[in-house]
């Protein structure tokens, strides 16, 4: 059964600040991982898709990298912003084609 | 339409009545899912459509959950005798092919008073 968990739950930095969001998967047998931004008391907006057979992914400020082997992705944010505060969700397919999601990791930036 | 869109935004209903949620997909979607999330939690999968058929309704909680897509495009989540239980955001989401991006709505708001 695939397991999806995100490290941190939580996470506060200064404005300017370059940071990793953490996401790990069990099931190495994934086709991509897309990454979330959810905003308090809003749906979730997606951020980046990430297919199996890419490595990298890029837009704006936003980088994902994707090691389908160790079952990990994470989500670079250059240069971080007070605007940046949000939970940040990652999620996989599973063999049925439902989205599992992991916790989420709630960051704020600090001006 | 432009994107996924859920009516209304918020709901409150009274323990014990029955509610209907609704979901307009991106045109053109066959995938269709409905997740809840309550607060601070990452989203829980409820019922995943591909078509007008369930491929997927292993997450509804029990009988009293009970979701139809009968044309294949917009999708109606119901909800019988409502339990306070019941309050959490309720998610849309779609997209074209398993292999491409998600898109979800702005959700729903139900609470159960």
């Amino acid at each position: 059964k695939q397991e999806v968990t995100q490290i941190p739950a939580a996470l506060s930095v200064p404005e300017g600040e370059n940071l990793v969001l953490n996401c790990s998967f069990t099931d190495s047998a994934i086709y991509n991982l897309q990454w979330f931004r959810q905003d308090p008391g809003k749906g979730l907006t997606s951020l980046l898709l990430i297919q199996s057979s890419q490595r990298e992914q890029t837009s704006g400020r936003l980088n994902a990298s994707l090691d389908k082997s160790s079952g990990r992705s994470t989500l670079y944010i250059a240069a971080s912003q007070p605007g940046d505060s949000a939970t940040y969700l990652c999620a996989v397919p599973s063999n049925t084609g439902k989205l599992i999601f992991g916790q989420g990791t709630t960051l704020q930036v600090k001006p | 339409g432009a994107g996924v869109s859920q009516t209304p935004s918020n709901k409150v209903t009274e323990k014990g009545k029955y509610v209907e949620l609704r979901c307009d997909p991106i045109s053109g979607h066959t995938a269709l899912y409905w997740y809840r999330q309550s607060l601070g939690q990452g989203p829980e999968f409820l019922i995943y459509f591909q078509g007008t058929g369930a491929a997927d309704d292993s997450g509804l909680p029990n009988d009293r959950f009970f979701a139809v897509r009968p044309e294949g495009s917009v999708s109606t989540l119901k909800i019988q005798r409502t339990e306070r239980g019941d309050s959490a955001m309720y998610l849309c989401a779609s997209r074209d092919r398993a292999d491409t991006e998600a898109f979800f709505g702005q959700g729903t708001r139900l609470t159960v008073v």
